[in-house]
């Protein structure tokens, strides 16, 4: 099974500035037939279901502010908020969908 | 509008069984592959189980294998997931969540996901 290994466990961060979360996967999740990097991050507030931010590593879903910005390619992928404002409190999820399941997600993030 | 909503959650002794129903709307079911992912209390994000839209390609986490069955019906914008002999580790919340397919493939990212449905395994 792949293991995603996020960092750090928790962030605080000024509002304003910038947040960077890491994820590490312990195989390439890039695939070469495509150039592709099966990477999805998740945003999970309290009592929330999770909320979709990015696929494919970097491309944001419809509708995600664009201070939320993923990147990365192989095994190391980060994602950035650019300029954190107080509704993005929340814990981040990273996600490899790479092959066949079992899909697992990073430990979370808790940011504040 | 895609929605998902999750029912049948509840509290179940130890062994015990409970059928969760995951009803879908805003999009053609059948064309899609269907998930569950459980949050244990205070826990990250585990996938359980997927559906392909036809029901061919089925796949579970190996902590439910044999004990959890999934299923769909897609006259009905449905699916749902069987949990037989159930432990205390299963207490989480089960959401479903839709996987994206496109014209050829699909790929396991989950969006968008239902509000979840609690299940409490306890004696």
């Amino acid at each position: 099974d792949i293991v995603m290994t996020q960092s750090p466990d928790s962030l605080a961060v000024s509002l304003g500035e910038r947040a960077t979360i890491n994820c590490k996967s312990s195989q390439s999740l890039l695939k070469s037939f495509n150039n592709r990097n099966y990477l999805a991050w998740y945003q999970q507030k309290p009592g929330q279901p999770p909320k979709l931010l990015t696929y494919w590593a970097s491309t944001r879903e419809s509708g995600v502010p664009d201070r939320f910005s993923g990147s990365g390619s192989g095994t190391d992928f980060t994602l950035t908020i650019s300029s954190l404002q107080a509704d993005d409190v929340a814990v981040y999820y990273c996600q490899q969908y790479y092959s066949t399941p079992p899909y697992t997600f990073g430990q979370g993030t808790k940011l504040e | 509008e895609v929605l998902l909503v999750e029912s049948g959650g509840g509290l179940v002794k130890p062994g015990g069984s409970l059928r969760l129903s995951c009803a879908a709307s805003g999009f053609t079911f059948s064309s899609y592959t269907m998930n569950w992912v459980r949050q244990a209390p205070g826990k990250g994000l585990e996938w359980v189980s997927s559906i392909s839209g036809s029901s061919s390609y089925i796949y579970y986490a190996d902590s439910i294998k044999g004990r959890f069955t999934i299923s769909r019906d897609n006259a009905k914008n449905s699916f749902f997931l069987q949990m037989n002999s159930l432990r205390v580790e299963d207490t989480a919340v089960y959401y479903c969540a839709r996987g994206y397919c496109d014209r050829t493939t699909c790929y396991n990212w989950f969006h968008p996901w239902g509000q979840g449905t609690k299940v409490t395994v306890s004696s």
